[in-house]
Parts: C-alpha cells; sequence; structure tokens
C-alpha cells in the first residue's frame, strides 16, 4: 500500500514563506505530484517531480529526495489567494493512478 | 479552466437511487480517472479508462461502475445510493503518464 504523510494546517502571514512536508513510502515510484484546492473547487496541478532535486516555478517550488520518500513545497511571497489545501499525491509506475494525502490547509494572514 | 468538463454540477437525490455522471477529457487526452471526495476520507481513486479500456481500479464499491466510449468521454454510475455516497465526484484526464487535470466535480447529495 502507500501511506503519504502531511501536516493538517498551517498558519503564515502574508508575504511570508511557507513550507508543506509530504513523506510517503510507496512500492513502483512514478513521480510525486502537488495539487492545489480552493474549498469545494477542482484540484489544481501545481508540479510534478520524478527525479530528485528541486522545481520552480515562479513563486512556488517543489523538491523531491526519492531515497528518503520525502517532498515538499515551497510557497514564496504568500498572497491573501494561496489559502487553500494543498494536496501532495504519489504515482505508480503501472497505470498513473493518483494517492493523495490528507491535504494541507493553508490559511493566509495579512 | 482545465479543458475538463463535468455534468451536472450539482445532484439531489434518494437512497436506493441510481444516478449517471459524465465527463468529458481534455482534446487528446486518453485517460480519464474518477475520484470520490468526502470531507472525512479525502481524495480516494475510484478507477481509469485508458483508451476505452479499463486500466486500474480502486477503491470502487461494486455498487459504482463506469466506462468509456469511443468518444472517450466517460460516465460514472452510482447505483443503490446510501447515505454515505455523498461526495463530491472528480473526474481528470491525462494524455498518459503524468499530470491530471479535473474537472469541475459533480456533487452528489443522497437524502
Amino acid at each position: 500500500g502507500q501511506n503519504i504523510d502531511q501536516p493538517t494546517e498551517m498558519t503564515a502571514t502574508e508575504g511570508a514563506i511557507v513550507q508543506i512536508n509530504c513523506t510517503y513510502q510507496t512500492s513502483g515510484f512514478n513521480g510525486l505530484f502537488w495539487y492545489q484546492q480552493h474549498a469545494g473547487e477542482a484540484p489544481t496541478f501545481l508540479s510534478y517531480n520524478v527525479l530528485d532535486g528541486l522545481e520552480e516555478k515562479g513563486r512556488f517550488s517543489s523538491f523531491l529526495s526519492r531515497s528518503k520518500g520525502y517532498s515538499y513545497l515551497l510557497l514564496k511571497e504568500l498572497q491573501m489567494k494561496d489559502s487553500a489545501s494543498y494536496l501532495c499525491a504519489v504515482s505508480k509506475a503501472a497505470g498513473n493512478k493518483l494517492t493523495f494525502g490528507g491535504g494541507t490547509r493553508v490559511l493566509v494572514k495579512p | 479552466d482545465s479543458g475538463v468538463t463535468q455534468t451536472p454540477k450539482h445532484l439531489i437525490t434518494a437512497t436506493g437511487q441510481r444516478v449517471t455522471l459524465r465527463c468529458s477529457p481534455r482534446s487528446g487526452d486518453l485517460s480519464v480517472y474518477w475520484y470520490q471526495q468526502s470531507l472525512d476520507q479525502g481524495l480516494q481513486f475510484l478507477i481509469q479508462y485508458y483508451n476505452g479500456e479499463e486500466r486500474a481500479k480502486g477503491n470502487i464499491l461494486e455498487r459504482f461502475s463506469a466506462q468509456q466510449f469511443p468518444d472517450l468521454h466517460s460516465e460514472l454510475n452510482l447505483s443503490s445510493l446510501e447515505l454515505g455516497d455523498s461526495a463530491l465526484y472528480f473526474c481528470a484526464s491525462s494524455v498518459a503518464l503524468g499530470e491530471q487535470y479535473f474537472g469541475p466535480g459533480t456533487r452528489l447529495t443522497v437524502t
């Protein structure tokens, strides 16, 4: 099976940086995804890591260490609209189904 | 807008009934996935189709079934509905492997 753990909730101040950690245990790893989801809306794709290292996309960066089963999503220059849930998901090599963590709810305060 | 469409947006029905949820993938995407999201269970993978064939199955109940048609749209059929089936049902699509793009979801309420 797959265990994916991420913190339930985090709070940060507008303009600051927040790092959301995700640890996973899986066999046949094919990639790690981060999605953003506002309440009642569809998850929106943020990033995809398949090799170790850092992927940067504007204010968002994602890091992966396959040997440690660890990833993080870094959100810089936080804006109020970044208040949302952030979902870590792992894809297995057979097929492309995603197994999601429980999500981290980020609250950005003024 | 992800390019994935789902209908209906909302559905309210009674226990014991049967409903059909519909999904049209992004243009060019051959894979379609169905997910269920409830408050206590998070986002759970149900089933995947690739170019009309079932590719992977997750935590899908026997009362639920799905199919993908030659034009690549997909339908998820939910029967003998129970209160616990109330949830958001998302469809996602992808070219093959890689990122999946999610539709807006269908909110099902079973009363």
